[in-house]
Parts: structure tokens; sequence; C-alpha cells
């Protein structure tokens, strides 16, 4: 049971747009900023959004994050078949674990 | 550009200590504005983190496996390591290190570069 909840799956058609939810409480989220990454099939995860908004360099504008009381999301627009992935968020937590992450979604792109 | 690999055994025995190394190149494992962690990922199952180390050698970890987990950090050969004693076939997963980056506008650390990830199976 993963502390910040996530949908197991979320799917759309190419070209349209999707939102990943991650919730959480006021220990996580609610006080502190949210991060997702990208892990495309057998590889790595890759940060994707950072301080709930901001895209590291190289990452398209098509992806976007906001957080609003103990609760962030993930923007995904333009959807590609490239972008099918498990996305996981994560933020710092003022509980028992320093860090926590989402149990991840798996965005389908259909 | 930075690097980051982990190298270790591929197959530990239960009750037995599982050791990983987390090379890393391109990049100084001193600076002061970056911690090193390391995260696992059970087959087919979400990302835990493990624990974080800074370059002076203070460390943070996960309660549920502190007892059995030491993270070193050898700033000499720049790079760092991790040991969990007494595995079970729980502690099974990809393990991955990664870096810390911090970000001047929030006054956080972030995930920003990730090893390729090392599977360790444990064996009965």
């Amino acid at each position: 049971q993963s502390v910040l909840t996530q949908p197991p799956s979320v799917s759309a058609a190419p070209g349209q747009k999707v939102t990943i939810s991650c919730s959480g409480s006021s220990s996580n989220i609610g006080s502190n900023p949210v991060s997702w990454y990208q892990q495309l099939p057998g590889t790595a995860p890759k940060l994707l959004i950072y301080d709930n908004s901001k895209r590291p360099s190289g990452i398209p504008d098509r992806f976007s994050g906001s957080r609003s009381g103990t609760s962030a999301t993930l923007g995904i627009s333009g959807l590609q078949t490239g972008d099918e992935a498990d996305y996981y968020c994560g933020t710092w937590d003022s509980g028992l674990s320093p860090w926590v992450f989402g149990g991840g979604t798996k965005l389908t792109v259909l | 550009q930075l690097q980051l690999q982990e190298s270790g055994p591929g197959v530990v025995k239960s009750s037995e200590t599982l050791s990983l190394t987390c090379t890393v190149s391109g990049g100084s494992i001193t600076s002061s504005s970056y911690y090193w962690a390391w995260i696992r990922q059970p087959p087919g199952k979400g990302l835990e983190w493990i624990g974080s180390i800074y370059s002076s050698g203070s460390t943070y970890s996960t309660p549920s496996l502190k007892s059995r987990l030491t993270i070193l950090i050898d700033t000499s050969k720049n790079r760092f390591s991790l040991k969990l004693s007494s595995v079970t076939a729980a502690d099974t997963a990809v393990y991955y290190c990664t870096r810390l980056g911090y970000d001047d506008g929030s006054g956080y650390y972030y995930f920003d570069y990730w090893g390729q990830g090392t599977l360790v199976t444990v064996s009965s």
C-alpha cells in the first residue's frame, strides 16, 4: 500500500490529453513539492516534472504538472504511442519515511 | 554527461547480505548540491526509496529497512554502496542508484539522474 494514491491505469487515443492524479496528505503533498517520473518499458525511470510544475531540460511542454491542496496532477497532451509508460509521483514526507512514491499509473495510448 | 552504474552479484542467497556499488562518472560525488540514493523496484511492482547519503557520510533511510541497511560513500573512488543484510525473497528487485539534485527555486531535492538498474534475485 503506497502512501500516495494513483489510479492503476489510464488510457486515451493518440492526440488526446490525459491526466493522472496523485493523492496524499498534509504531511507530504500538502506541504512539499511533487515530482513525476516516467518509466518506459524495460528502462529506468526518468524525471519528468519537479517542483510541481517545472520541466527539466529536454522534456517537451506536452507534459505539465500542478498541485492543489493534498493532490497533484500530471497532464499529457498530444498523446503519442511513445508516451506509453508507467508514471510515478513522489514527494518528501514529514512522517515515517522521508521520501514516498505513488504506486504508479500505467498509461496506454489506444 | 553524468552517468551512474550499478554493480554487484545478480543472485544472493536467502539470509545473506546483498552488496551493491554505484560508480559515478562525469561528475564529482563530493559536490555540495547533491545527495546520492538507492531505490528499488520488485518485479512488476512500484518504486521504493531505500535510502540516501551525502558526501559527508550522513544518511537517511526508510524505516522498514533501517535495521538491515548500510549505505556508505567512497569519495576517493567517486562511488557509493549499499549493503542489505538478512535478505529474503521480498528483497528481490531491480536496484537503482540515483542522484538527488538540488533545485534552487524550491529548495528541495529531486531524483534527476538514474542508473540503468541491476536485478538482484534472492535464492533459497
